[in-house]
C-alpha cells in the first residue's frame, strides 16, 4: 500500500543545531507540503513543492529550508534550531488541487 | 479574521447523539477537506468535496458553495469518534488553509 512516512517521530535538539526532518511518500505525488501545528495556531504552511527541483515558501518559512531532488522525498531542514521552532511537524502529499491530501504521522520536535 | 472558521471549538456529547460541526470560509476555494486527528496521532482525511454531499458510514459531509459553508455530521456517535476535526480549504494553487479545529468528546 502507498504511504507517507516521517522520521524521526520524536526529536530533542539543542538551540543552534541544524536539524533535518525526513518525509517520504510512495504515492508518486508531485505535491508535497510541510506544516507545523501549534496550540492556538492550528496548522500552518512552512514550505511546499509541486515537483522535482520546485520549492516554495509558505506563511512561516523563516528558519526553514527544503529541497526536492526526487518525487518521493521532501526533507525539512532547520538551519539553526530555535526554541520557537518547538512544535509538531506534519508532512503531506496530494495528487493535485482537487485531490485528497495524505498526511504523515507527525514529528514532535523539542528545541532546548 | 481567519479565512476558515470552525464552530464550535469544543463539543462534548453523550454516546448516541447526533453531532454537527460547522465550517465557514471567506475565500474562493476549489475543494474543502474534513480531517480527523486523534490525540497524539496523525491526521487522516475523512472527506474531500467541492459540491453537494458525501457519506461514509456514520459520517456525512455537506457543502454549500454559495453560502461558503460546510458541515460535518456524525450519526449515532461513539466514544471512538472523540478526536479533533479539522476543516481545510484548497485555495488557489493547491495549498490548504486550515481551521482551528473542533475538539469532540463523546462520553459513554
Amino acid at each position: 500500500d502507498a504511504e507517507i512516512t516521517q522520521s524521526p517521530r520524536h526529536k530533542i535538539t539543542e538551540t543552534g543545531r541544524q536539524v533535518t526532518l525526513a518525509c517520504h511518500q510512495t504515492w508518486n505525488h508531485n505535491n508535497m507540503f510541510w506544516y507545523r501545528q501549534d496550540l492556538g495556531h492550528g496548522l500552518r504552511l512552512i514550505h511546499y513543492s509541486y515537483g522535482v527541483q520546485d520549492t516554495n515558501k509558505g506563511e512561516v518559512s523563516d528558519g526553514y529550508s527544503v529541497s526536492r531532488s526526487n518525487t518521493e522525498d521532501l526533507p525539512l531542514t532547520l538551519e539553526s534550531a530555535a526554541s520557537s521552532q518547538t512544535s509538531v511537524y506534519f508532512c503531506a502529499s496530494s495528487g493535485g488541487p482537487n485531490a485528497e491530501a495524505f498526511f504523515g504521522q507527525g514529528t514532535r520536535l523539542t528545541v532546548v | 479574521k481567519n479565512e476558515v472558521e470552525q464552530s464550535p471549538q469544543n463539543l462534548t456529547a453523550q454516546e448516541g447523539e447526533f453531532i454537527t460541526i460547522n465550517c465557514s470560509y471567506s475565500v474562493g476555494i476549489s475543494a474543502l477537506h474534513w480531517l480527523q486527528q486523534h490525540p497524539g496521532g496523525g491526521i487522516v482525511s475523512l472527506f474531500m468535496l467541492s459540491s453537494g454531499k458525501k457519506k461514509h458510514g456514520r459520517l456525512i459531509a455537506t457543502i454549500n458553495i454559495q453560502e461558503k459553508h460546510s458541515s460535518l455530521h456524525i450519526t449515532a456517535s461513539h466514544p471512538r469518534d472523540s478526536a479533533v476535526y479539522i476543516c481545510a480549504v484548497s485555495v488557489g494553487a493547491q495549498k490548504l488553509v486550515f481551521g482551528q479545529g473542533t475538539r469532540l468528546t463523546i462520553n459513554p
